[in-house]
């Protein structure tokens, strides 16, 4: 299985200021298609997960420009501008490159 | 607007067989675009990818449940459904399900999810 692990697991952040967070994965997620196959999803606080970005690098439909995803390989990272109260839950990458897909442990954003 | 809702018993015994069904609106998945996904997150832990359904009926599975999982759909419903046979305290988790992209396996839309406890 891909294993992907996320870093840091807890990050208190304060409003208006950035935040980001890093996902790797053991093996490359970049497929020959020049695609990355990794997510990004936002479990907000007793609601289900939504995606947020989705290949990598794609904003989901509905998802405010404050996100944003980069990275290629196995080193990812989601990037939050300017962070706001309604941002905080639990973040998760996943890949889908590979069955079985599998999630990272989750980062816990929460506010200072 | 594409919508899932879980349903079923809340409580399984040890041993015994957990079967959810996930009821779709807004969307027909006899259309046979996209892909149906079962998702678990027991309490304060990750989420797990359990397996996938096309229409068609084709399946794919996660290894670690593969021998005990088994999903399916009804098209004349519009819902798939999950048994997983031989549960443990191990099982306990929130169930969720979820619909693939057109052309990629993100889960871009999710059930509320449904709270499954093994216990005697």
């Amino acid at each position: 299985d891909i294993v992907v692990t996320q870093s840091p697991l807890s990050l208190p952040v304060t409003p208006g200021e950035p935040a980001s967070i890093s996902c790797k994965s053991s093996q490359s997620l970049l497929y020959n298609n020049s695609y990355n196959y990794l997510d990004w999803y936002l479990q907000k606080p007793g609601q289900s997960p939504q995606v947020l970005i989705y290949l990598g690098s794609n904003r989901a439909s509905g998802v405010p420009d404050r996100f944003s995803g980069s990275g290629s390989g196995t080193d990812f990272t989601l990037k939050i501008s300017r962070v706001e109260a309604e941002d905080v839950g639990v973040y998760s990458c996943m890949q889908t490159l590979q069955i079985p897909f599998t999630f990272g442990p989750g980062t816990k954003v929460d506010i200072k | 607007q594409v919508q899932l809702q879980e349903s079923g018993p809340g409580l399984v015994k040890p041993s015994q067989t957990l079967s959810l069904t996930c009821t779709v609106s807004g969307d027909s998945i006899s259309r046979g675009t996209y892909y149906w996904s079962w998702i678990r997150q027991p309490a304060g832990k990750g989420l797990e990818w359990i397996g996938r359904i096309l229409a068609s009926g084709t399946t794919e599975y996660n290894p670690s449940l593969k021998s005990r999982v088994t999903i399916s759909v009804q098209t004349s419903r519009n819902q798939l459904s999950l048994t997983l046979n031989s549960v443990t305290a191990a099982d306990t988790a929130v169930y969720y399900c979820a619909r693939g992209g057109g052309g990629d396996a993100t889960l871009h839309y999710w059930g509320q999810g449904t709270l499954v406890t093994v216990s005697s």
